[in-house]
């Protein structure tokens, strides 16, 4: 079974600050991760994947995650946070197998001016 | 490109009355996935169709719920009753086939009382 596991609930930061979002999986095999946002009153928003290749992968909006095979963690990252970047970030694993991704629990990141 | 569109956006509903939710994949999008995620809780897997065939609904909660999945093109998801633990937002997502990726609508948010 896969699983994905956000330890916090929410994660405060000082605009232009970097800012971490926790994830940790588990899976059968190589994973197929992703981190997905939902700004309020809004879907959820693709950000970026791990499919293969280079450890750290860039997304959207100036985001990034390094997929960490040992720790089998893929934080998000951002060097410099921004109010705007406040919202409900979501971690998904997916097996190699398998079209179902498995999501973690969220984290409320909350940033301020 | 449209994306993924479901409606209604909002559903108050008594104890016991039925509600159906609709979701439109982006055309062309062979896989629909339906979530829901409890106030609080993680994005939990529902069901998952190509085409029009249910191909995982190993996360339905049980035979209160019904999806189908007309002509292959957009998506119906009835409960019936609807309890007070059926509250919730449900998203709809589709993607292609062989794709990594998933486009999620802006979810459900269905209230039961």
């Amino acid at each position: 079974a896969q699983s994905v596991a956000q330890p916090e609930d929410q994660v405060n930061v000082a605009e232009g600050n970097p800012l971490t979002v926790k994830c940790t999986y588990s899976v059968s095999g190589n994973p197929y991760l992703f981190w997905y946002v939902q700004y309020p009153n809004r879907g959820l928003q693709f950000l970026l994947k791990y499919i293969t290749g280079d450890n750290l992968v860039k997304g959207s909006y100036g985001f990034e995650a390094e997929f960490n095979k040992s720790q089998t963690s893929f934080h998000l990252k951002k060097p410099s946070a921004l109010v705007s970047d406040s919202a409900l970030y979501f971690c998904a694993v997916r097996d190699r197998r398998s079209y179902i991704p498995t999501f973690g629990r969220g984290t409320s990141l909350i940033v301020h001016p | 490109e449209a994306g993924v569109t479901q409606f209604p956006s909002h559903s108050v509903i008594e104890k016991g009355q039925t509600v159906t939710l609709r979701c439109d994949p982006i055309s062309g999008h062979d896989n629909l996935y339906w979530y829901r995620r409890v106030m609080g809780k993680e994005i939990k897997f529902l069901l998952h169709f190509v085409k029009e065939s249910k191909q995982d609904e190993s996360g339905m909660p049980n035979n209160r719920f019904l999806a189908e999945r007309t002509g292959g093109t957009y998506s119906t998801l009835k409960v019936q009753p609807a309890e007070l633990e059926d509250s919730g937002v449900y998203f709809c997502a589709s993607s292609s086939q062989g794709n990594y990726g998933y486009t999620f609508g802006s979810g459900t948010r269905l209230t039961v009382v």
